[in-house]
């Protein structure tokens, strides 16, 4: 039972606009959420959280949107450069902090030139 | 940022062998690390919690005795995989945290192929 689902397994985005990748939860017990981008053979990287008791959280061009009715959250990079280039996985917890993360299967993302 | 180490990052072993895997907070102390287990083009799913000094807490699904998990200290948790079989061949990544703090911070991840 995937609790924690990215429905896109691939995104191309051209270098400069805007990249929106989703993630759906069921779980309702979930209160904080992460999204983490990892390249190959390596360890994923964190990259920005929100609580449950927010619905936006920014940090330069990352932000996360969090709609908790819809069990739903998504991450804009904007501007979208090369170099994020990766696979990028959302996680959530029931813990209210980043212990027992459960993950979504990844969305590869490209961006082009 | 805080940096996590593993060894051996790819290890190869034959079937019914065991192997370790380490695990290192290299810049902090991880008072709780995670082991987590990836298969190709799927999630990573946690494997088992380990608080330093503590008996890790393990998953649902997840065989204690075949996966034996220490902790014996703030900056190292040792995973071993015992008597081990081709379909244990994954990618297996560690992580640590401080505290209570909202970070878990990854190893590289260690590849292990049983033939």
């Amino acid at each position: 039972d995937q609790q924690v689902k990215q429905n896109s397994p691939s995104l191309s985005v051209q270098e400069g606009r805007i990249s929106i990748l989703n993630c759906d939860y069921t779980n309702s017990m979930f209160d904080y959420f992460l999204w983490y981008k990892k390249y190959p053979a390596e360890g994923p990287t964190f990259l920005i959280s929100i609580s449950s008791i927010k619905d936006k959280n920014e940090d330069g061009r990352f932000t996360v949107f969090l709609n908790k009715s819809a069990k739903h959250l998504s991450l804009h990079i904007v501007p979208s450069q090369p170099g994020d280039s990766a696979v990028y996985f959302c996680a959530a917890s029931g813990t209210g902090t980043a212990s027992k993360l459960t993950f979504g299967t990844g969305t590869r993302l490209q961006v082009t030139l | 940022g805080a940096v996590v180490s593993q060894h051996p990052s790819w290890v190869i072993c034959k079937s019914g062998t065991s192997v370790k895997i380490e695990c290192r907070s290299l810049d902090f102390q991880a008072t709780t690390m995670f082991w987590y287990r990836q298969f190709p083009k799927q999630s990573l799913m946690l494997m088992a919690t380990s608080n330093e000094g503590s008996k890790a807490t393990y998953e649902q699904g997840v065989e204690k005795d075949k996966f034996l998990i220490n902790h014996a200290s703030l900056t190292l948790s040792t995973l071993t995989v015992t008597s081990a079989h081709p379909e244990d061949s994954s990618f297996y990544i560690c992580s640590g945290m401080q505290g209570s703090k909202d970070e878990q911070y990854f190893g590289p991840g260690t590849r292990l192929t049983v033939t």
